[in-house]
């Protein structure tokens, strides 16, 4: 079965410094999303990736999926303690879409140190 | 827009007991898919209910059940509960399958006691 697996699994940085997460399936990525959580609650989206090669932004993050369509990368710029959270990197099973289902990496932990 | 709502937030049970939980989707959207977040098994997928039938299932018990109504809301039935049950429980709508975006509500934290 498809598993994801994120690194590093927690996360601690000073304001103002870079950081990546990365997540990197067993499997072809057919659809790849990352989500932020706060501890206890619900999943907020904040990007969905499908091309290899594929990058996006939003604000100070910006996503990609490799070429090969197996790993993915989160890349913050700048922290700020408002990007403090859990990461998520989720993705479709297998080919379709039309599933409703999203398979999830274990989470990375961020922590924004003033 | 009003976002997905889950109701309740917070149910404290004793093994046993059924409990039934409840989400609202996003206007429009038809699709809602039920999620068990616990710190062991992380985020798992219970199942997906779309125009009033469930297309798709995760591995879980038949104790888990789910049910969903004309106006898309959806519920989901624990019976017999047990001490593992406790956990996070996240419900998300999608408005297209065409993509599998998904946007989920706060949750529901049950505890079994």
């Amino acid at each position: 079965s498809q598993e994801l697996e994120q690194s590093p699994q927690s996360l601690i940085v000073q304001e103002g410094k870079n950081l990546t997460i990365n997540c990197t399936s067993s499997k072809t990525l057919y659809g790849l999303y990352w989500y932020k959580q706060k501890y206890g609650e619900g999943l907020i989206f904040l990007m969905m990736l499908q091309k290899g090669g594929e990058e996006k932004s939003h604000e100070k993050i910006t996503a990609k999926l490799d070429e090969k369509k197996q790993q993915s990368s989160l890349h913050i710029t700048a922290s700020q303690p408002s990007h403090a959270g859990i990461y998520l990197c989720g993705a479709d099973k297998e080919d379709s879409s039309n599933t409703g289902k999203l398979i999830f990496g274990q989470g990375t932990t961020l922590q924004v140190k003033p | 827009k009003a976002g997905v709502t889950q109701t309740p937030r917070y149910l404290i049970k004793t093994r046993g007991q059924q409990v039934t939980l409840s989400c609202s989707p996003i206007s429009g959207h038809r699709s809602v898919s039920w999620y068990q977040q616990t710190p062991g098994q992380g985020l798992q997928f219970l199942f997906e209910y779309f125009s009033e039938t469930q297309r798709n299932k995760g591995n879980f018990p038949g104790r888990f059940s789910g049910r969903q109504f004309s106006n898309s809301r959806s519920e989901m039935n624990v019976s017999t509960l047990e001490l593992g049950d406790s956990a996070l429980y996240l419900c998300a709508s999608r408005g297209t399958v065409a993509k599998n975006i998904q946007y989920f509500g706060a949750g529901t934290r049950l505890s079994v006691l």
